[in-house]
């Protein structure tokens, strides 16, 4: 079974200024990692994902994640946000076994709230 | 537009009532998911279909809901004797069978209410 935490629930940050959003998994089988942004009463969009190789991963609108197998974690990075980043945004996992069902685990979100 | 559509968008029903939301895939994805979203957390997966073959059910999925994809394309999910926790936003995502990576695109989303 795979867990995943998201230890902020709400991040407010200035405009233009740096911003991590942190995601941990736990799972006892290789996984998949994904971040998804999700904007007012709209569905999800995926950022960006790590399959494999390089640990850091870079998605749309700027955004950057690294993964880290020895600290189980997922990281979101921006270095510079702008006023319509502010969304809430889901870490989320899927196990690697072929032919498997591939639901994806999700976290419980954190809210990006940037401010001018 | 190709992308996966729900419908309706918005449900404020009664308590007892029935409620049947429709969701369809982008064309020849042949795996369905439908998650739920409730307010504050992320979305819970409730089931999933491979073609017409509903592979697996959450224990979320009590004995209320009902999922149907009966031609392997479109596919309903139903409640029946709503209850204000079942208040949410239900998500529904398709992808292709053979991905080399499990990535799901989701609908807009069906947001309901029980009074």
């Amino acid at each position: 079974a795979q867990s995943v935490t998201q230890l902020d629930s709400q991040v407010p940050v200035f405009e233009e200024a740096p911003v991590e959003l942190r995601c941990n998994y736990s799972s006892s089988v290789s996984v998949y990692l994904f971040w998804y942004v999700q904007y007012p009463n709209q569905g999800l969009q995926l950022l960006l994902k790590y399959l494999s190789g390089s640990t850091l991963v870079k998605g749309i609108n700027g955004f950057e994640a690294e993964f880290n197998k020895s600290q189980t974690s997922f990281h979101l990075r921006k270095p510079s946000v702008h006023i319509s980043d502010t969304a809430e945004y889901f870490c989320a996992v899927s196990d690697r076994i072929y032919n498997q069902g591939g639901k994806l685990i999700f976290g419980q979100g954190t809210e990006l709230s940037v401010k001018p | 537009d190709t992308g996966v559509s729900q419908d309706p968008r918005h449900k404020i029903t009664k308590r007892g009532q029935n409620v049947t939301f429709r969701c369809d895939p982008i064309s020849e994805h042949n795996r369905l998911y439908w998650y739920r979203q409730t307010l504050g957390q992320g979305p819970e997966f409730l089931t999933y279909f491979q073609n017409e073959a509903q592979l697996e059910k959450s224990r979320l999925l009590s004995d209320r809901f009902s999922a149907e994809r009966p031609k392997g394309s479109f596919s309903t999910l139903e409640i029946q004797r709503t209850e204000q926790g079942d208040s949410a936003m239900y998500l529904c995502a398709s992808r292709p069978q053979v991905s080399p990576y499990n990535e799901q695109f989701f609908g807009p989303g069906t947001r309901l209410t029980v009074l």
